[in-house]
């Protein structure tokens, strides 16, 4: 079956530094990718959703500058935390989708625990 | 391996009445917790339910309720009197101490006036 493969799976660094995670999407190309970010009692946040050649669309309330988004082909997504601090703290999750509609399969990456010292 | 399999990929209902979907996954794992998430159109992941692996009764949340069967590794949701605004895609997830989550791929469900 389709595989997402989100790396690394664990980061720790310091205040200030930035961090980039990617999702790649392993056997399938993957048109649309979704970034997601984990609150309190488990809901998940829809950070962005990238489209392979286009600019990401970022919902409302986050930061396009601090939150980069990448998607510079069919199977790799990045997402790059700049100037990260403490509050970036959280459980950051990708998906990938290969079909166009909302109806699609999503096949989601295991995520990263980003912990900001 | 932990893997999530959501057997359904599209589903569809009568408004009123009751759906059940699928969810089977599989771990090595204890301890973990158990979701069932929502994605209307607009993208967000909205938490339905959860249920903690220790707990032996099923989880309720008003119209939503699960049959957890630890030993059989299922998860199912039902919905019980269907609303217009139930239709949406629908995530089953698992999440071990220590936060790592695994989710299946989906079940698009549309709810039928």
């Amino acid at each position: 079956g389709a595989v997402v493969s989100q790396h690394p799976s664990r980061v720790i660094c310091k205040s200030g530094t930035s961090v980039k995670i990617e999702c790649r999407s392993l056997d399938f190309q993957a048109t649309t990718m979704f970034w997601y970010r984990q609150f309190p009692k488990q809901s998940l946040m829809l950070m962005a959703t990238s489209n392979e050649g286009s600019k990401a669309t970022y919902e409302q309330g986050v930061e396009k500058d601090k939150f980069l988004i990448n998607h510079a082909s069919l199977t790799l997504s990045t997402l790059t935390v700049t100037s990260a601090h403490p509050e970036d703290s959280s459980f950051y999750i990708c998906s990938a989708r290969s079909g166009q509609g909302d109806d699609q399969p999503q096949h989601f990456g295991d995520g990263t625990r980003l912990s900001i010292l | 391996a932990q893997t999530v399999t959501q057997s359904q990929p599209e589903m569809s209902v009568q408004e009123a009445e009751t759906v059940t979907l699928s969810c089977t996954y599989d771990t090595s794992e204890s301890n973990y917790y158990l979701f069932w998430y929502k994605q209307p159109p607009s993208r967000q992941m909205i938490l339905v339910i959860r249920q903690e692996a220790y707990k032996q009764q099923n989880a309720t949340e008003n119209r939503f309720s699960v049959n957890f069967q630890k030993a059989a590794k299922s998860f199912s949701l039902k919905i019980s009197d269907s609303q217009l605004g139930d239709t949406a895609m629908y995530f089953c997830a698992f999440m071990i101490f220590g936060n790592q989550f695994y989710f299946g791929t989906g079940t698009s469900l549309t709810v039928i006036p």
